[in-house]
Order: structure tokens, then sequence, then C-alpha cells
């Protein structure tokens, strides 16, 4: 159990167009959902996180109007990269965490590796 | 600054022997540890957790240690195996009151299993 899918998994994009990426939670309700970016050799960096049915929390230094984050059902959330750029190409990972009684642990997505050029 | 840290890169063993993860962090908030294990390209796979009520935490060939007073944690697999090859992430939660719970991650280790 506990099974979270993204797609696509990788994307080649042009600058200043936009890039949808979906998070969906197979097996369980995702109370909140997390996104997260991770440059070669760094650690996980938390974007934004959002709960169903409101608006995103963004973490500070994270352009909201440039990662627009949509959690529209229990299952699945999107970030749109808005007019991208080059210094955007990284992989970004969702994560989903179902809550009492599944737990507090996150269950993570394999990944979206963004390119733009 | 970083909360959580994880100060070896890289970690090479043989296989059979123990493998010995560190991590320490700095946020005396923080009361639920996580180890994730992360292949390259794909995403973090949960291992084992730990609340900040215990010491030990033990599943199967995974043992997680937490020293409040140090505030320090290790996680220790016992026999190393080659597909243990791998990054693994030591991360934390604070204990804010808000129902987000975010997670704090270290920087990571790589792990190496000699066969």
């Amino acid at each position: 159990g506990a099974v979270v899918s993204q797609h696509p998994s990788w994307v080649i994009c042009k600058s200043g167009t936009s890039v949808k990426i979906e998070c969906r939670s197979l097996d369980f309700q995702a109370t909140t959902m997390f996104w997260y970016r991770q440059f070669p050799k760094q650690s996980l960096m938390l974007m934004a996180t959002s709960n169903e049915g409101s608006k995103a929390t963004y973490e500070q230094g994270v352009e909201k109007d440039k990662f627009l984050i949509n959690h529209a059902s229990l299952t699945l959330s999107t970030l749109t990269v808005t007019s991208a750029h080059p210094e955007d190409s990284s992989f970004y990972i969702c994560s989903a965490r179902g809550g009492v009684p599944r737990g507090y642990e996150q269950y993570f997505g394999p990944g979206t590796r963004l390119t733009v050029t | 600054d970083q909360q959580v840290k994880q100060n070896s890169p890289s970690l090479s063993v043989q296989e059979g022997r123990i493998s010995i993860l560190n991590c320490d962090y700095t946020n005396s908030m923080f009361d639920y540890f996580l180890w994730y294990k992360k292949y390259p390209a794909e995403g973090p796979t949960f291992l084992i957790s730990i609340s900040s009520i215990k010491d030990k935490n033990e599943d199967g060939r995974f043992t997680v240690f937490l020293n409040k007073s140090a505030k320090h944690l290790s996680l220790h697999i016992v026999p190393s195996q080659p597909g243990d090859s791998a990054v693994y992430f030591c991360a934390a939660r604070g204990n804010s009151g808000g129902s987000n719970y975010k997670l704090t991650f270290g920087k990571g280790t790589l792990l190496t299993v000699n066969p």
C-alpha cells in the first residue's frame, strides 16, 4: 500500500512555456501533499504544502505565481511551472500523507525530471 | 541554517558487515524522525521511523537509535547487502502545532555495499 505516482516521469520544454506535473495517491486518501525540488547532490527542498480544497502554503523564497499548486481532490495534486526558464530545470518530487490511521509518514512519488531548453 | 545534518556524504562497507549512518539535528522541537532510501532518478522510499519518546526502533535488518541529549540518531543495517546501496536521507518532523508537520531533510549519505 501507500503508492504515489507522478506523471510525467520526465519532460523537456522550451523556455517560456508552462508544464504541469501530476501527483496521485493510488491506494489512500492524501489529506496533505508536499512538493519538493532536488538539485544534483543536494537535499530535498520543500517547495510547498497543500491540503485538499485549500490554498497551498509556500516555503520562503518559492514564487507562488510561478509554481502553481492545485490540490483538487484527496488523491490528486498538480504542480504547474509557469513560464519555465532553464534555471527551473530540476527533479521535482511529490509526497503524500494520509494522516491517522495511516500515520504521519510521507510517501513519495517517483519524481519528474524537468529540463527547460 | 541546516537543522538536519548528515556529515558523511558517503560510506562504503563490505557485504555482510554493519552499516552505520549518522544524523545530527539542532532543533529541539523535532519530535519524530524518519529514514528514507533513495535510488537515482526515483523518489525516496520510507524505511523506518522513531518517535522522540523512544530511543530505539527495530525492523528486520534496520535499527534506528535516537540519543535526544546529543541530538543524534543513527541507522544500523545488519547485515548489509549490495541491494542496500543507495542514498539514505535522515528527516525530522517538527512539533510546531501546525497540521502539516513538514519534514526537514538532511543532505543524504551515499551508501555503497561491496560484494
